[in-house]
């Protein structure tokens, strides 16, 4: 299964951009990344996923390197409610074309006033 | 609102009861999931489901069973045989399994406490 390693924590000052990275070095070629955030005691919440190209909705923007060995998600004015733990997951077969997501520790964002 | 309703919220048992949890949704989607989290931890999967009357285990099903008698519906049951039940629970669902595409929406989750 491909895998994924985030950094534990980060800090980011509120209104600036916050780079949230991730290495995913095993990824298969078809093998989605995706990032989720959970705010303290509730469900996660979907980001952006993305395979090859870069990717960009209301939330934030998910820049994947060419190889596919590491991704970086783009929260481009970060807010006091964007403090979150987030998840960058990269889906894992489960039976025939089915997937599932794995969810590791994921990276502690705190903003910070 | 479209959404995942998890009851209850918060729930107290004491050791060597067993414990059903309820996860409702209206979004039409066919698979459901439970996983659990623990302090500190990422989630884990204990089952899913694809369709109705089917599902499957997932990477901790010990101790746990579900069932799928409607599309809407997806309760799980935290038995006695669970050695360490007092976890934060989040059921999902989405669209299909995730075959290629597609995200999962979660519950506000169910924290369970054992005495």
């Amino acid at each position: 299964d491909a895998k994924t390693t985030q950094p534990t924590s980060m800090d980011c000052a509120e209104g600036r951009a916050a780079n949230l990275p991730c290495n995913h070095s095993t990824i298969s070629g078809n093998e989605y990344v995706y990032w989720y955030r959970q705010i303290h005691s509730q469900g996660p919440q979907y980001i952006i996923h993305g395979l090859k190209n870069n990717e960009t909705n209301e939330m934030a923007s998910l820049i994947i390197t060419e190889d596919r060995k590491s991704s970086t998600l783009i929260l481009p004015h970060a807010t006091l409610r964007d403090t979150a733990v987030y998840y960058c997951i990269v889906t894992r077969p489960i039976s025939g074309s089915a997937r599932q997501l794995t969810f590791g520790s994921g990276t502690q964002l705190t903003v910070l006033p | 609102d479209g959404g995942i309703t998890q009851s209850p919220k918060y729930l107290f048992r004491k050791e060597g009861q067993n414990v059903t949890l309820s996860c409702e949704q209206n979004l039409n989607h066919d698979a459901m999931y439970w996983y659990r989290q623990d302090p500190g931890q990422g989630l884990r999967l204990i089952y899913y489901s694809q369709i109705v009357n089917d599902f499957q285990k997932g990477d901790i099903a010990e101790g746990y069973s579900v069932s799928r008698e409607k599309k809407e519906s997806f309760p799980l049951t935290v038995t006695s045989a669970q050695k360490n039940p007092t976890a934060f629970y989040l059921c999902a669902s989405s669209r299909g399994l995730l075959a290629s595409t597609g995200e999962l929406f979660f519950g506000e989750g169910s924290r369970l406490t054992v005495l």
